[in-house]
């Protein structure tokens, strides 16, 4: 158990709606990333985060936002949600003490409708 | 072609058998190497990870390099049932300081009693 949460963790919503996302982290660790994970694509990076205020984008960062304002919580946020962004969602942290690793949190799972 | 190719199975093996799963890659900068596993609607756990070249052994897992073939393994010896789920490669390098890992799609492994 790496102390992350993610919350909610399940969420169905309609079609143009606004939807965030919240990842809680409780060892204070810089680095952050959110995911997706569809079948076939496997993991893919939506945002991360290096530091509070610190963000960039990843592969699949089209239509959405992130935040991080302190230090242990990274919002990702949909700001008008669409069916295709109906996916399962993850947060990571990366420790930096073992490489590149990262541990992940439960996941939430969103459906728009 | 994918910096990371990974065969998504379903590979299926009666107990007690060995188990080999295997990513290739086309990065050669890659210095990291993971493995995660993934059970059905929870999120990735890391399951080991090297650095550069080698084997790596724990338990019942065995994680082999090979990066003159940009070739990684993960070996299972006496598979249970309870060994049932998706098996992620990843792999990263230091690229710009960002720390973020390249995955493999997955492997499903089904172990049948």
């Amino acid at each position: 158990d790496a102390g992350i949460t993610q919350s909610p963790r399940h969420k169905v919503t309609e079609t143009g709606t606004p939807v965030t996302l919240r990842c809680h982290q409780t060892e204070n660790h810089r680095y952050m990333y959110w995911y997706r994970q569809d079948p076939g694509h496997g993991l893919r990076l939506i945002h991360y985060s290096y530091g509070v205020k610190d963000t960039d984008k990843g592969e699949v960062s089209d239509g959405y936002s992130v935040s991080r304002s302190k230090t242990e919580d990274f919002l990702l946020t949909l700001e008008s949600a669409t069916s295709s962004q109906t996916s399962v969602y993850f947060c990571a942290i990366r420790p930096g003490s073992e490489g590149d690793t990262q541990y992940f949190g439960p996941g939430t799972r969103l459906t728009v409708l | 072609q994918k910096e990371v190719e990974q065969d998504p199975g379903p590979l299926s093996v009666p107990e007690g058998a060995i188990v080999s799963l295997n990513c290739t890659y086309s990065n050669s900068a890659f210095q990291y190497f993971m493995w995660y596993r993934q059970y059905s609607r929870k999120g990735p756990e890391l399951l080991m990870y090297t650095y550069s070249s080698g084997n790596k052994e724990d338990g019942r897992f065995t994680a082999q390099v090979d990066k003159s073939s940009k070739y990684i393994s993960l070996f299972i010896r006496d598979s249970q049932p309870s060994d049932s789920a998706t098996y992620l490669c990843a792999m990263s390098g230091i690229s710009g300081g960002s720390y973020i890992p390249t995955f493999g799609r997955g492997t499903s492994l089904i172990v049948h009693p």
